[in-house]
Formats: C-alpha cells, structure tokens, sequence
C-alpha cells in the first residue's frame, strides 16, 4: 500500500524556518517525482515545488522561490521542503505528492496524496 | 497556463446531474486532471488525462474535453459527492497549476 507521511509542521515565528519531511512506502520511492502542493486555511490548492526522481532537476513557485528549497533521500525514501524566512501567508496545509505517468496515455498525475501537515506563521 | 473553473459554487439535490467546467488559459491537449476534496482530508484523483477514470471512482463521474475546455460531470449525485472539486493541468511542466474550485453542496 503506498503511503505517504508528512511531518514538521508546527507554530513558527515570522522570518523562522522549518523543514517538512515526507516519508514515502509501499513503492520504489526514487522511481518518482515527486511535489509539494499547499492549501491556506479556507482557501484553494497552491503548486509549491517540485523535484525529479533523482532529485537532479526542481522546481519552485515564484511564491517561494529563494526561500525554500526541496530535496529528497532516496536511500531513506524521504521528500523534504526546508523552509525559511517564512510569512504569515506561507500559512497552510502542507500536502506531499506523488506523480505517476500513466504509460498508456502517457499522461502525468498526482496518484497519491499526504495526509498534510499544518504550517502556522505567527508572532 | 492558468485554470478558470465556473461554477464557483453550486447547490444541488441528490439524483441531479451535475457539471463543472474547467478552462485553460492557453491549450493544453488532454492533461487535465480533476480532484475530489472533502473538508480536513487530502484531495483525491477522480479522473486524468481529461476523461479517464482513476481506479476506484465510480462510473456516475466522467470527465471530457481536450484543448482549452474540459467539463466534469456527475451523472447522479451521492450524499457522499458533497465536496469541493479542482481541475489540474498537467500539460506545462513545472508547475502543474490548480483551477480555484467548485465547492458542491446540498440544496
């Protein structure tokens, strides 16, 4: 069964750091790309970064980019997104997602999500 | 490529029929996904690649379109369809942009 389990997240001051952790199971965790995707409280999905399967090639939303950066482990099959000089309008759920390319149709998706972990930036 | 999604929000009784559109910006063939999210739980795969159905979905949702419309509909629906519903394009990489969401509830 895969699964995906996020972890990190907590109450953070403004201009603090975290780093979110994704452990990953129930599949060849470094055959996969791999994304974050984030959802303020009340508010819509937000695409946040990206990473290859060998972790060569990222990708970050203008959002974020300069202050977070993604990584991943495949020897522990872990996803990771660490955090810093974070705003209050980087509040949210933070989900990690799997992508799957579906040969037949060669079409990419997100398959399988986290079950999300809540950021929070407040003084 | 951004995603515009209408309705925003609708009622519906179940048994109705229900479509959502999803329109992108600029064409982007087939790759369109849609996500079921309920309140507190992570979104769910329903359909990819615009009109075929993830494994486990029931066949009253079917999705169609290619190019820059695409639509989602719910034949009739379930107590349990009450949720909100996201369009995803997978097309331009990165980033694979969200439409805003059509939250469904019950008349």
């Amino acid at each position: 069964e895969v699964q995906l389990v996020e972890s990190g997240g907590g109450l953070v001051q403004p201009g603090g750091s975290l780093r979110l952790s994704c452990s990953a199971s129930g599949f060849t965790f470094s055959s996969y790309a791999m994304h974050w995707v984030r959802q303020a409280p009340g508010k819509g999905l937000e695409y946040v970064s990206a990473i290859s399967s060998n972790g060569g090639s990222t990708y970050y939303a203008d959002s974020v980019k300069g202050r977070f950066t993604i990584s991943r482990d495949n020897s522990k099959n872990t996803l990771y997104l660490q955090m810093s000089s974070l705003r209050a309008e980087d509040t949210a759920v933070y989900y990690c997602v799997r992508e799957d390319i579906v040969v037949v149709v060669a079409a990419p998706t997100f398959d399988y999500w986290g079950q999300g972990t809540l950021v929070t930036v407040s003084s | 490529i951004q995603l515009t999604q209408s309705p925003s929000s609708l009622s519906a009784s179940v048994g109705d029929r229900v479509t959502i559109t999803c329109r992108a910006s600029q064409g982007i063939s087939s790759y369109l996904a849609w996500y079921q999210q309920k309140p507190g739980k992570a979104p769910k795969l329903l359909i990819y690649a615009a009109s075929t159905l993830q494994s486990g979905v029931p066949s009253r949702f079917s999705g169609s379109g290619s190019g820059t419309d695409f639509t989602l509909t719910i034949s009739s629906l379930q107590p349990e369809d009450f949720a909100t519903y996201y369009c995803q394009q997978l097309n331009s990489y990165p980033p694979f942009t969200f439409g805003p969401g059509t939250k469904v509830d019950i008349k």
